[in-house]
């Protein structure tokens, strides 16, 4: 069955890095596109980034474009988030998510990880 | 950005009887929604797609409607496993977007 483990998350201070990690297994990995979305505290759900099968093709949302870069590595089946100049407002749970089209970009999200916790206090 | 709006906020329900959920959309997003279910501390799982195709696994018991604007999450006959909070989502223009939820509580 598919599974997706975000690692990566923790305290960081205001203006510092973060890297986050998805680790996916029980699919062809490269066939799909793969997102990450976020849920801060008390707010809804917020896609943040999607990046096509063969990781040519990155896309962000206005408010993370420039700060966050995802990538992938088809040969780790792994997907990666990297977070820069973080601010409070980006304390959230940060999810990676699987599309559900093959080898196309649909933008529904078939199979969720659990997510991993980023926490950006002073 | 298309704002995707859901009521109600909360909706109590009896199981056993049927639940309808809402979703609005602020622009045409033809068939291109989605519906979660969210249980507390598990991630969202799909349900729907292209507003009324259930997703693998799905049981028969959740339909979806609606196209353009207005879109319905139907749940037949309510078992306790299905009280959770409930998300649509457009994916017809970047970025995709979510409504706020509906918490489906036990009456």
């Amino acid at each position: 069955q598919v599974q997706l483990v975000e690692s990566g998350g923790g305290v960081v201070q205001p203006g510092r890095s973060l890297r986050l990690s998805c680790a996916a297994s029980g699919f062809t990995f490269s066939n799909y596109a793969m997102h990450w979305v976020r849920q801060a505290p008390g707010k809804g759900l917020e896609w943040l980034a999607v990046i096509s099968h063969d990781g040519v093709n990155p896309y962000y949302r206005d408010s993370v474009k420039g700060r966050f870069t995802i990538s992938r590595d088809n040969s780790k089946n792994t997907l990666y988030l990297q977070l820069n100049s973080l601010t409070p407002e980006d304390t959230a749970v940060y999810y990676c998510a699987k599309d559900r089209g093959f080898v196309v970009v649909v933008a529904a999200f078939e199979d969720w990880g659990q997510g991993t916790l980023v926490t950006v206090s002073s | 950005e298309i704002v995707m709006s859901q009521s109600p906020a909360t909706l109590s329900v009896s199981p056993g009887e049927r639940a309808t959920l809402s979703c609005r959309a602020s622009q045409n997003i033809r068939s291109k929604l989605a519906w979660y279910q969210r249980k507390a501390g598990q991630p969202p799982r799909l349900l729907i797609y292209a507003a009324s195709a259930r997703a693998t696994g799905i049981p028969a018991g959740f339909s979806g409607s609606g196209s353009g604007t207005e879109f319905t999450l139907t749940i037949s006959s309510l078992q306790s496993e299905d009280f959770a909070i409930y998300y649509c989502q457009q994916y017809n223009s970047w970025p995709p977007t979510f409504g706020q939820g509906t918490k489906l509580e036990i009456k």
